[in-house]
C-alpha cells in the first residue's frame, strides 16, 4: 500500500465549476502538506503547502487538511480552462524528510 | 525570476551506458533533491543535498549516485543504464530552512534504448 493515495481520476469540469480534489494518507506522522500543479512535459509547480490541520487559502485556491480522518482537499473556485493540468498531493514528516508524492489527478476544465 | 535549470532536456542511451544530469538551484537555495517519475507515475525521491553533504536517501539505485558542488549544482550520475531507467529526472530546490517550499526544474527526460 502506497503512503499517499489520489484518485488519478480523469476529472472533467465545465469552466466556472468548484473543483475537490483529494488525497488520503496512512502515516499519521506527516506534518506538511503540499499541493502541486504540474502541466504536461513540465515540472510541477508548488501551488499552497499547509502544517498540520487546518485550511489556508490563496486566490481561487483553498487547502484543508483534516488529520484525524488522514484527508487533505484542494478546491479550485472558478475554474478556467488554463487549471487543466495533473494535481499532485505531497507530504512530508518534517524538515529534512523526503516528499511522498500521490499519482496524482488529471484535471480538465472545460471552456 | 531564475528558476532552477536542468541540463540536458533529453537523453537518450543505450543499454549499459551512462549519463550525467545536471542541476543548477535557484539563487541561494541551499537545498537540492533529485526525483524520478516514470510515465503516469508519481515522483518518487531519489537523494538530496544540503551544503555539498546528503541529507536524505530515497530509493536510488545503487547505480546512481550524485553530489552537491560548491557553487550548489548537483549532478546524478547514472551507469549501466536499463530500460527501466527512461523517466522524467527532476530537480529542486529550496533553501532549507523554508524545506517545504521545494520549486521544480522543467526535468530531463531520459530515454534508454
Amino acid at each position: 500500500q502506497k503512503e499517499v493515495e489520489q484518485d488519478p481520476g480523469p476529472l472533467s469540469v465545465p469552466e466556472g465549476a468548484i473543483v475537490s480534489l483529494n488525497c488520503t494518507y496512512s502515516n499519521s506522522a506527516f506534518q506538511y502538506f503540499m499541493w502541486y500543479r504540474q502541466y504536461s512535459r513540465k515540472g510541477p509547480e508548488l501551488l499552497m503547502y499547509t502544517y498540520s490541520s487546518g485550511n489556508k487559502e490563496d486566490g481561487r485556491f483553498t487547502a484543508q487538511v483534516d488529520k484525524s480522518s488522514k484527508y487533505i482537499s484542494l478546491f479550485i473556485r472558478d475554474s478556467q480552462p488554463s487549471d487543466s493540468a495533473t494535481y499532485l498531493c505531497a507530504m512530508s514528516l518534517g524538515t529534512g524528510n523526503q516528499f511522498y508524492f500521490g499519482t496524482g489527478t488529471s484535471l480538465t476544465v472545460i471552456p | 525570476a531564475a528558476g532552477v535549470i536542468q541540463s540536458p532536456r533529453h537523453l537518450i542511451k543505450e543499454k549499459r551506458e551512462t549519463a550525467t544530469l545536471k542541476c543548477y538551484p535557484i539563487p541561494r537555495h541551499d537545498t537540492v533533491y533529485w526525483y524520478q517519475q516514470g510515465p503516469g507515475q508519481d515522483p518518487q525521491f531519489l537523494i538530496s543535498f544540503y551544503e555539498k553533504m546528503q541529507s536524505d536517501k530515497g530509493s536510488i539505485p545503487d547505480r546512481f549516485s550524485a553530489q552537491q558542488f560548491s557553487d550548489y549544482h548537483s549532478e546524478l550520475n547514472m551507469s549501466s543504464l536499463e530500460l527501466g531507467d527512461s523517466a522524467l529526472y527532476f530537480c529542486a530546490s529550496s533553501l532549507l530552512s523554508n524545506y517545504n517550499e521545494q520549486f521544480f526544474g522543467p526535468g530531463t527526460r531520459l530515454t534508454v534504448l
